[in-house]
C-alpha cells in the first residue's frame, strides 16, 4: 500500500524559513517522480514543484523559484522541500504527491497523495 | 499560460447523472486527469488519459475529452460523490506545466 506522510508545516513568521519532509513506503520510491502541491485556504489545487526519480531534474513554480528548493534521499525514501523567505501568500496546506513516471513529464500524472501538512506564514 | 476552466459548482439528486466540464483551448489535443477531493481530505485520482479509472474507482466514474472540452461523468451519483472535483492537463507553455481548473463543487440534493 503506498503511503505517503507529510511533516515540518507549522506556524512561521515573513521572511521565515522551514523544511517540509514526505516519508513514502509501500513503492520503490527512486522509480518515480515527486511534486509538491499546495491549497491555499479555501482555494484550488495549485502546483510548486516537482523532481524526477532520480533527484536530477527539479521544477519550480514561478511564484517560488529561486525561494523553495526541492530535494530527495532516496536511500531514505524521503522528500523535502526548503521553504525560504516565506510571504503571507504562502499559507496553504501543502501536500506531496507520487507521479506515476519516473521523469515528470507530459505523460505523468499524481497517482497518490500524502494527507497534506499545514504551512502559516502570519506575524 | 493555459487556463482549465470548470464550473464553480454542479448540483444533481440522488441516483442521477452529474457531468462537470473542463475548459480549455483545444484540450482535446491533450491528456486530461481528474481528481476528487472529499472536505479535509487529499484529492484522490478518479480519471486518468481523459477516460481510464484506476483500481477501486468505482464504474460509475467515467471520462471524455474532444475539442476544447473534457467531461468527468458520475452516474447514479450517490450522497458519498459529494466533493470538490479538479482536472488537469500537462501545458508546457504554461508557468507550471501541470495545470489545476479551478475545481468543481458537487452537491448532491
Amino acid at each position: 500500500e503506498v503511503q505517503l506522510l507529510e511533516s515540518g508545516g507549522g506556524l512561521v513568521q515573513p521572511g521565515g524559513s522551514l523544511r517540509l519532509s514526505c516519508a513514502a513506503s509501500g513503492f520503490t520510491f527512486s522509480s518515480y517522480a515527486m511534486s509538491w502541491v499546495r491549497q491555499a485556504p479555501g482555494k484550488g489545487l495549485e502546483w510548486v514543484s516537482a523532481i524526477s526519480g532520480s533527484g536530477g531534474s527539479t521544477y519550480y513554480a514561478d511564484s517560488v523559484k529561486g525561494r523553495f528548493t526541492i530535494s530527495r534521499d532516496n536511500s531514505k525514501n524521503t522528500l523535502y522541500l526548503q521553504m525560504n523567505s516565506l510571504r503571507a501568500e504562502d499559507t496553504a496546506v501543502y501536500y506531496c504527491a507520487k507521479d506515476s513516471n519516473g521523469l515528470y513529464d507530459s505523460s505523468g500524472y499524481s497517482d497518490y497523495w500524502g494527507q497534506g501538512t499545514l504551512v502559516t506564514v502570519s506575524s | 499560460s493555459y487556463v482549465l476552466t470548470q464550473p464553480p459548482s454542479v448540483s444533481v439528486a440522488p441516483g442521477k447523472t452529474a457531468r462537470i466540464t473542463c475548459g480549455g483551448n483545444n484540450i482535446g489535443s491533450k491528456s486530461v486527469h481528474w481528481y476528487q477531493q472529499k472536505p479535509g481530505q487529499a484529492p484522490v485520482l478518479v480519471i486518468y488519459y481523459d477516460s481510464d479509472r484506476p483500481s477501486g474507482i468505482p464504474e460509475r466514474f467515467s471520462g471524455s475529452n474532444s475539442g476544447n472540452t473534457a467531461t468527468l461523468t458520475i452516474s447514479r451519483v450517490e450522497a458519498g460523490d459529494e466533493a470538490d472535483y479538479y482536472c488537469q492537463v500537462w501545458d508546457s507553455s504554461s508557468d507550471h506545466p501541470r495545470v489545476f481548473g479551478g475545481g468543481t463543487k458537487l452537491t448532491v440534493l
